[in-house]
């Protein structure tokens, strides 16, 4: 069985600053690695995900995520934060196939002006 | 157009009654999925379909029962409402063709917010 653990539930970041959210997963079997962000009052979306290809995974709006087997990490990055980056961030993972998807708690990130 | 839609979009209501919320989703998508979000924002999957068929069912209580009339929709039907059922709940789609539900991009929709007194 799969699980992950999200470090922190609550960043805080200035404006232009790294954003760097933390995930550590455990799974039996090479994983797949997501990660979703909620903003507020919407549904979720995907950010990116890992699929056993590239270990450095590059998705929307700034954000890219590397896969390390050997911390078993799936860290977030963003070089500089937004205002519009505020929003709740979840790491999931999944041992792929029919697998469902296993959520971390979430983080919420604030960013100060 | 909204990919996935739910309605209604908030539901308030007292202990005892019966309520159901309806989802669709306009992707062409073989998959869909509800989830439930809690105070805490922890995030649980309940049910799962694929082209009508039910492919995952956690440990959800009996009161909650999907139904998926075609593959566009998947509705979720509510009896006799508990306050800890109070909670925001996710329609979910995806489109079954990169390898399972483990493996595919979910699309969410904006979410039905359940208030139970």
């Amino acid at each position: 069985a799969q699980s992950v653990t999200q470090l922190g539930s609550h960043v805080s970041v200035s404006e232009g600053a790294l954003v760097l959210l933390r995930c550590n997963y455990s799974s039996s079997v090479p994983p797949y690695l997501f990660w979703y962000v909620q903003y507020p009052n919407q549904g979720l979306q995907l950010l990116l995900k890992y699929t056993s290809a590239a270990t450095l995974v590059k998705g929307i709006n700034g954000f890219e995520a590397e896969f390390k087997k050997s911390e078993t990490s799936f860290h977030l990055t963003k070089p500089s934060a937004h205002m519009s980056d505020a929003a709740e961030y979840f790491c999931v993972v999944s041992d792929g196939g029919d697998y469902k998807l296993s959520f971390g708690a979430g983080t919420t990130v604030t960013v100060r002006a | 157009d909204t990919a996935v839609s739910q309605t209604p979009k908030y539901l308030v209501t007292q202990m005892g009654n019966d309520k159901s919320i309806k989802c669709e989703q306009n992707l062409g998508h073989d998959t869909m999925y509800w989830y439930k979000q809690d105070s805490k924002k922890f995030l649980k999957i309940m049910f799962s379909y694929n082209n009508k068929e039910l492919i995952i069912n956690e440990t959800v209580p009996n009161r909650f029962s999907p139904k998926s009339p075609d593959k566009a929709h998947l509705n979720l039907h509510i009896n006799s409402l508990e306050l800890g059922d109070s909670a925001v709940y996710f329609c979910a789609s995806s489109s079954g063709l990169a390898g399972g539900v483990g493996t595919d991009t979910q699309y969410f929709g904006p979410g039905t917010r359940l208030t139970v007194l």
